[in-house]
Order: structure tokens, then C-alpha cells, then sequence
């Protein structure tokens, strides 16, 4: 299975701050058809996770242009500039170009 | 609007079993590839399996493997997950979403395995 390491753990955060996540994958997530299945998920307490960014840099619908996702082949990043309240929770990078589809630990996002 | 709606989740003693279903709308649900996946409480997301949209293709996660069928009705637009043999492990709150981005996931259905 390929195995996703996300870093940090935690991440304290000042309103307004920007931040980034790291997540590497143990091999390449370039599938056969050329692209790359990487995904940024939040999930804020008491809810479902939803998506942020798919594909490694593509804004799902709805999503602040805050959120940026970057990388290639085994080293992926999300950045979030002007951090607002409603941005915390845990964050987690899922591949979904090897079966079995595989998540990160998380990040949780908190305030200072 | 895309909704997913889990259901048949709750209290069971170890070694027995349970099915969930997951009622989907507002989309094409015989186009897409469907997963189940669990959160343990307090923990990370685990994927536990997956179906194409025409059932031809299923995947298992290990630790459910042998265990779990995961299995759809496009004609009534849900998507079930036949849990057995059951274990305190397998308590957690189980979502379905729609493959291959996960774009849209249900409100989750409780499982609680204790005796």
C-alpha cells in the first residue's frame, strides 16, 4: 500500500497567518493515464470531510482561492494564505491513483 | 444537489452482523465508483472498500477483508456495505463517498461493537 506521510501533526495558527502541510507519498502518484490523484480534504469538528483540492491544484467548487495546492510525484503541499475561523480542523491528503486508496494521518489546524 | 444518506448503523455484540446502506441523489449514481470508508472515534480516515459503478471491480481493505461485501443496487441508487464476524476494532462512524475524488460524503453512520 502506498503510505502517506503528513507533517506537522499540529499546526498553531494566527488569524490572517498562512500556513502549509506537507504530505509525501512512499512512490510515485503519477498514474498510467498521466494524471496525479492527490487530494486535500478538511474536516471541521462534528462533520463529514469535504473536499478542498483534487488533483493536486485544482479548487473543488465553492472553495476560497486561500486554499493552493502544489507538488509532483511524491512530495505535495497545501497552503492556506489569510486564515480564517472557519478554517480549522484536521486536514488530510488522500492518493487515489493506487488501489488501495490511502489517507494521511492529518493535520489539525488550531489558533495560537 | 448531491446527497448521500448512510443508514442502518448502531449497537452490536461482537461476532455479529450488520448492514449499511447509503442512499444516494442528485447524480448519476450508476456512473460513479463507490467507497466506504471509517473514522474510529478520535482517530483518522480509513478506506475500507470500494465497488466500480457496474460492480465489476471490488477492493478491500486487509483489516476487513474476508469479513465485509461491499455491494450496490443502481437500479435504487444505493450502495451497502454486509459487515460480519465483527470486532470491537470495526467500531467507528462509516462514511460513503464517491470515487475518485471523494468529492461528496454522507453524514457518517455509527457502528458500535461491544458486548
Amino acid at each position: 500500500d502506498v503510505l502517506m506521510t503528513q507533517t506537522p501533526v499540529s499546526l498553531p495558527v494566527s488569524l490572517g497567518g498562512q500556513v502549509s502541510i506537507s504530505c509525501r507519498s512512499s512512490q510515485s502518484l503519477v498514474h498510467s493515464d498521466g494524471n496525479t490523484y492527490l487530494h486535500w480534504y478538511l474536516q471541521k469538528p462534528g462533520q463529514s470531510p469535504q473536499l478542498l483540492i483534487y488533483r493536486v491544484s485544482n479548487r473543488f467548487s465553492g472553495v476560497p482561492d486561500r486554499f493552493s495546492g502544489s507538488g509532483s510525484g511524491t512530495d505535495f503541499t497545501l497552503k492556506i494564505s489569510r486564515v480564517e475561523p472557519e478554517d480549522l480542523g484536521v486536514y488530510y491528503c488522500l492518493q487515489s491513483t493506487h488501489f488501495p486508496d490511502t489517507f494521511g494521518a492529518g493535520t489539525k489546524l488550531e489558533l495560537k | 444537489e448531491v446527497q448521500l444518506v448512510e443508514s442502518g448503523g448502531g449497537l452490536v455484540q461482537p461476532g455479529r452482523s450488520l448492514k449499511l446502506s447509503c442512499v444516494a441523489s442528485g447524480f448519476t449514481f450508476s456512473n460513479y465508483g463507490m467507497n466506504w470508508i471509517r473514522q474510529a472515534p478520535g482517530k483518522g480516515l480509513e478506506w475500507v472498500a470500494y465497488i466500480s459503478s457496474g460492480s465489476s471491480y471490488i477492493y478491500y481493505a486487509e483489516t476487513v477483508k474476508g469479513r465485509f461485501t461491499i455491494s450496490r443496487d443502481n437500479a435504487k441508487n444505493t450502495l451497502y456495505l454486509q459487515m460480519t464476524s465483527l470486532r470491537s476494532e470495526d467500531t467507528a462512524l462509516y462514511y460513503c463517498a464517491r470515487w475518485r475524488y471523494f468529492d461528496y460524503w454522507g453524514q457518517g453512520v455509527m457502528v458500535t461493537v461491544s458486548s
